[in-house]
């Protein structure tokens, strides 16, 4: 299994530029999930869903779209860039383990810079 | 709304001593605490996940114990190595879905 992957490692926008940050799983998992991580502030939750099909909003959704057409994949949207989405994204897949347990594995991050 | 927080930021220890992470939450409605670890530039490993009921995990050097009235959870790490350096993070899982609040971390050093 090659896990949770992520395209592209880095990338460079200009503002106002708009591009798919892509996400892949390989592992059959239901549920599958974007963060974003900033310094000092740890990782916070942009969206998620919970199957094919089905999306919900996180903690801090603005300016970011998903859609999970496959079970596999699950691409974000960055609609018009903007400085403040500069940041490491995260995508990571969970399935409900033993006793609910929904342990998420982690893709290796896109770290994005918009100037 | 629950908040995660990790005391201290940043710690560095010599080669061969036994360590504590701390991690705190304030609202003791958990459904599991989970630790990660990361390296730099990397994505984040699962290290142990604590249900509720649990009081702690154990793997390898690493243990972790849950104490929810208090709010609170440790990462014990046995004999620390050089390899051991990393920011590790805990999250908590607040409700039946599969939604994760971080902390912010604690970087570890562990000087050969």
């Amino acid at each position: 299994n090659a896990g949770v992957t992520q395209t592209p490692k880095f990338q460079v926008l200009k503002t106002g530029q708009s591009m798919t940050l892509q996400c892949a799983q390989d592992m059959n998992h239901e549920y599958m999930s974007w963060y974003r991580q900033d310094p000092g502030m740890g990782l916070r939750l942009i969206h998620y869903s919970v199957g094919a099909g089905i999306t919900d909003q996180g903690e801090v959704p603005n300016g970011y779209n998903v859609s999970r057409s496959t079970t596999e994949d699950f691409p974000l949207r960055l609609l018009s860039a903007a400085p403040s989405q500069t940041s490491v994204y995260f995508c990571a897949s969970s399935y409900k383990g033993q006793g609910g347990s929904y342990e998420q594995y982690f893709g290796p991050g896109t770290r994005l810079t918009v100037t | 709304k629950q908040e995660v927080t990790q005391i201290p930021a940043a710690l560095s220890v010599p080669e061969g001593e036994n360590l504590v992470l701390n991690c705190s939450f304030t609202d003791s409605a958990i459904y599991n605490l989970q630790w990660f670890r990361q390296d730099p530039g990397k994505g984040l490993t699962s290290l142990l996940l604590i249900q509720s009921s649990q009081r702690e995990q154990t793997s390898g050097r690493l243990n972790a114990s849950l104490d929810k009235s208090s709010g609170r959870s440790t990462l014990y790490i046995a004999a620390s190595q050089p390899g051991d350096s990393a920011t590790y993070l805990c999250a908590v899982k607040i409700d039946s879905s599969y939604k994760l609040i971080f902390g912010s971390g604690t970087r570890l050093l562990v000087r050969p």
